[in-house]
């Protein structure tokens, strides 16, 4: 079966502490593995697509990467308005466009 | 770009009422998309459309989910007759193609079922 899973559950940070999130994943083939934003009250904010093992994408204060089994977001010096949930997703060859998301990382920054 | 307009945000109603969730997707995008988010169960997608044609309902839970797209630009999810455990946030999302397009999100609509 296919699944993604969120580490951890929630993660508090002051300002300008690094860390970084977990996405460990299982499919039978992965056609793209996606990094979503979602802050309270709002629908999920597209981030990064990853397609292979590797790869690395970066957008300002975040840099996502892929393995064959997981993927990391690494924040760096992190600011409060990076507080908000981070949610992984997996879209698996034969999918038929269906992402299959983990329950996310609620990440909050203190000044 | 307006994005993805769902109405309404929020909805409460009492067990046994029909519900119906409305959502405009962007305009040129092709696939249409309904999510259910819970806490317990995170993200579940319930429903896709392509060119106004469902394609996999295999997440609607029961029958009393149903989902039109009569035409691009509109699409609705009606409950009949709701229940408590319907209590959630859905989602409408759109994409240009289907693997390779991120999924477009609306703001959601927050459903209480008392």
């Amino acid at each position: 079966e296919d699944q993604v899973t969120q580490s951890p559950e929630a993660l508090r940070l002051q300002e300008g502490e690094s860390s970084s999130l977990n996405c460990s994943y299982t499919v039978s083939g992965l056609r793209g593995l996606f990094w979503y934003r979602q802050d309270p009250g709002k629908g999920p904010e597209f981030l990064f697509t990853l397609y292979s093992a590797g790869e690395e994408k970066e957008k300002e204060r975040l840099k996502a990467t892929l393995t064959k089994k997981e993927s990391f977001l690494h924040i760096t010096a992190p600011k409060p308005e990076d507080s908000a949930t981070y949610l992984c997703a997996v879209q698996a060859v034969g999918s038929q466009g269906n992402l299959i998301f983990g329950k996310g990382t609620k990440l909050s920054v203190k000044p | 770009d307006a994005g993805v307009i769902q109405s309404p945000r929020h909805e409460v109603t009492e067990m046994g009422q029909e519900v119906t969730l409305r959502c405009k997707p962007i305009s040129g995008h092709d696939y249409l998309f309904w999510y259910r988010q819970t806490m317990m169960r995170g993200l579940e997608l319930l429903i896709y459309f392509n060119n106004n044609v469902p394609i996999d309902d295999s997440g609607m839970p029961e029958d009393r989910f149903s989902a039109k797209m009569p035409n691009a630009s509109f699409s609705t999810l009606k409950i009949q007759p709701s229940e408590p455990r319907d209590s959630a946030v859905y989602f409408c999302a759109s994409s240009r193609t289907e693997y390779n397009s991120p999924l477009h999100f609306g703001n959601g609509t927050r459903l209480t079922v008392t």
